[in-house]
């Protein structure tokens, strides 16, 4: 079984200072991790995606996640924050194999404040 | 490409009534999820399938819940009766399921069921 926590359901930044969103799983397989965004109205879009291959994962519109074995934590960063970033962000872990299907955490609503 | 396509985009409905509603994958894609989201439980799979056949619905709520992919371009979701409780933003997602895992789900717009 699998399972995600995200820490903090609600995260708010200044434009400019730095996102950090929280994400700790837990999986008896080698995980898959994804962070996913979704804007107020609109479907899931992917950011990124670790599969095994690098630890530290660059995704979409500047963002990047590292993966920790050791922590068993995927955290979501982006150096800058803009406005545009605003939107609710979801870690989700797919067990691999014939687990094909994502278990998503709670989800955190990033603000970003003038 | 068109994306996933979700219809309706927004219905109404009152309860005791049949709700459908409707998804087209990205073309190509083997394998269909149909999710809910609610403001109390969050983002749930319902029924997942691929090539068309029923993999897991462990997570469709009780009977009056049922799901159909009778070709590899259009899935549905039927809820009858619906009930208030049923009220929440239904998505449909797809992937292309190889023999490798961590394939990318490509989620539609969603509906937004409202059972008055």
């Amino acid at each position: 079984a699998q399972s995600v926590t995200q820490l903090g359901s609600h995260v708010s930044v200044s434009e400019g200072a730095l996102v950090l969103l929280r994400c700790n799983y837990s999986s008896s397989v080698p995980p898959y991790l994804f962070w996913y965004v979704q804007y107020p109205n609109q479907g899931l879009q992917l950011l990124l995606k670790y599969t095994s291959a690098a630890t530290l994962v660059k995704g979409i519109n500047g963002f990047e996640a590292e993966f920790k074995k050791s922590e068993t934590s995927f955290h979501l960063t982006k150096p800058s924050a803009h406005m545009s970033d605003a939107a609710e962000y979801f870690c989700a872990v797919s067990g691999g194999g014939s687990a094909r299907q994502l278990t998503f955490g709670s989800g955190t609503q990033l603000t970003v404040l003038p | 490409d068109a994306g996933v396509i979700q219809s309706p985009r927004h219905e109404v409905t009152e309860m005791g009534q049949e709700v459908t509603l409707r998804c087209k994958p990205i073309s190509g894609h083997n394998s269909l999820f149909w999710y809910r989201q609610t403001m109390m439980r969050g983002l749930e799979l319902l029924i997942y399938f691929n090539n068309n056949v029923p993999i897991d619905d462990s997570g469709m709520p009780e009977d009056r819940f049922s799901a159909k992919m009778p070709n590899a371009s259009f899935s549905t979701l039927k809820i009858q009766p619906s009930e208030p409780r049923d009220s929440a933003v239904y998505f449909c997602a797809s992937s292309w399921t190889s023999g490798r895992a961590g394939e990318t789900q490509y989620f539609g717009p969603g509906t937004r069921l409202l059972v008055l």
